[in-house]
């Protein structure tokens, strides 16, 4: 069962517009939302996260906007650059659960051109 | 500060070999984590730990094995490999406040 959905699964931006990523989750348990980003050859870093008691939150030129009615997160990347280029992960988890433990969306391949 | 350290970065098996993929991390984490990541699939959990001598079963555990005998170590085991363990492979490790994962950089496994 696919407990959290992402989309789109690739997306090409040019440099300087507005690249979105999108969640659905199914989990109404869930209460934490990170973003990972992932370049290649290299581990998810986190990049954002969200609790489900704001509906946004802004961190330089990332920012998740968070639907707890919808059950969905996206991930806004104002002013987007080349070397944003890397694959993004959106999670969830439900921190009082044994392990805490993270369900990963798909991935979305983020290209922008210069 | 390493952070979390996986070996080896690479490695090509022979179906039916074993092999263990070693994670170790400085941080002084409780929780530690083995995913497996395979193209258009995301990041799927194999097993995960809460300390040292706590281990549990992930969403894909066929075909592994992990121990936590120190806070520092947690390697994972494949026994009789097969062509469908083909696959990145990271482990993870966080505080256990529900903060994010902090991840190794990965082994890529190729089993032929």
């Amino acid at each position: 069962q696919q407990q959290v959905k992402q989309s789109p699964q690739s997306l090409i931006v040019q440099k300087g517009g507005i690249s979105i990523i999108n969640c659905a989750y199914e989990n109404t348990a869930f209460d934490y939302f990170p973003w990972y980003q992932q370049f290649p050859g290299k581990g998810p870093a986190l990049l954002i996260a969200i609790r489900p008691d704001v509906s946004e939150k802004k961190e330089g030129r990332f920012t998740i906007s968070f639907n707890k009615s919808a059950k969905q997160f996206s991930l806004h990347i104002m002013d987007s650059q080349p070397g944003d280029s890397a694959t993004y992960f959106c999670a969830a988890s439900n921190i009082g659960t044994s392990g805490s433990r993270l369900t990963f969306g798909e991935g979305t391949q983020l290209t922008v051109n210069p | 500060n390493a952070g979390v350290t996986q070996t080896p970065k690479f490695r090509i098996l022979k179906i039916g070999q074993s092999m263990t993929l070693q994670c170790a991390q400085d941080m002084n984490h409780n929780y530690m984590y083995w995913y497996r990541q395979d193209p258009g699939m995301g990041l799927k959990l194999i097993y995960y730990s809460v300390g040292a001598g706590i281990t549990d079963k992930g969403e894909v555990p066929n075909g592994y094995n992990v121990s936590r005998s120190t806070t520092e170590d947690f390697p994972l085991r494949l026994e009789l490999a097969a062509p469908s363990q083909t696959s990145v492979y990271f482990c993870a490790s966080r505080t256990g406040t529900g903060d994010g994962y902090t991840f190794g950089s990965g082994t890529r496994l190729t089993v032929v």
